[in-house]
């Protein structure tokens, strides 16, 4: 079955300090693979998305993610935090084909430390 | 250009009563959503529709019907709500590159 698994349920992170948000598919092609983020009490912003082509795709607020095939990955990294950046992320697959929806992973929720 | 727009944005209801939620986009789309999220629990598909006329269920559909009045518009009933019911709901519409966005959530509270 198609899934996708956000490890962290949590991660704190210094303000300033650099951050990984990890990320696992569960699919035997490759999917179509997106990062979103929910400030609390608001809906999803779309950081940035990988459909084929360069594995290191950038997106919005300075965040990037890389495919990695061959560990079923699509990390999202930001190499300097801001307080602002405290929200829930959620990491996102679909299989490309059909109209059907979005499957997503049970989010992270980023705390930022002064 | 308001992209996806919802109706109410907060809700309380009883038990059995019934409800429907609006959404709307304008961004000429063909597909939209509907998703429910709860605490830990990332969003769940309830229903969709690939275009005008069609809808399909999703991941957890019970309880709930929807309407695909027209392109823009893709509403979601709950004819008898229930305390399992509560949730943020959103509505999403995408593009024909598979990029779904995303409005900006109803609260609904079931007692």
């Amino acid at each position: 079955a198609q899934s996708v698994t956000q490890p962290d349920i949590h991660i704190t992170v210094s303000e300033g300090a650099s951050l990984e948000l990890r990320c696992n598919y569960s699919y035997g092609a490759t999917p179509y693979l997106f990062w979103y983020v929910q400030s609390p009490g608001q809906g999803l912003q779309l950081l940035l998305k990988y459909f084929s082509g360069d594995t290191l795709v950038q997106g919005i607020k300075g965040f990037e993610a890389e495919f990695k095939r061959s560990q079923s990955s699509f990390n999202l990294r930001k190499p300097s935090v801001h307080w602002s950046d405290a929200a829930e992320y959620f990491c996102a697959f679909h299989s490309g084909g059909g109209a059907d929806g979005l499957t997503f992973g049970k989010g992270t929720h980023l705390i930022i430390q002064p | 250009n308001a992209g996806v727009t919802q109706t109410p944005k907060f809700q309380v209801l009883k038990t059995g009563q019934s409800m429907t939620l609006q959404c709307a986009q304008d961004m000429n789309h063909n597909s939209m959503y509907w998703y429910r999220q709860d605490p830990g629990m990332g969003l769940r598909l309830i229903y969709y529709s690939a275009s005008e006329g069609t809808t399909d269920k999703g991941e957890v559909p019970n309880g709930y019907n929807v309407s695909r009045l027209n392109k823009r518009e893709f509403s979601l009933r709950l004819e008898s709500a229930a305390p399992s019911q509560t949730s943020v709901y959103f509505c999403a519409s995408r593009t024909v590159q598979e990029t779904q966005y995303f409005g900006p959530g109803t609260r609904l509270l079931v007692l």
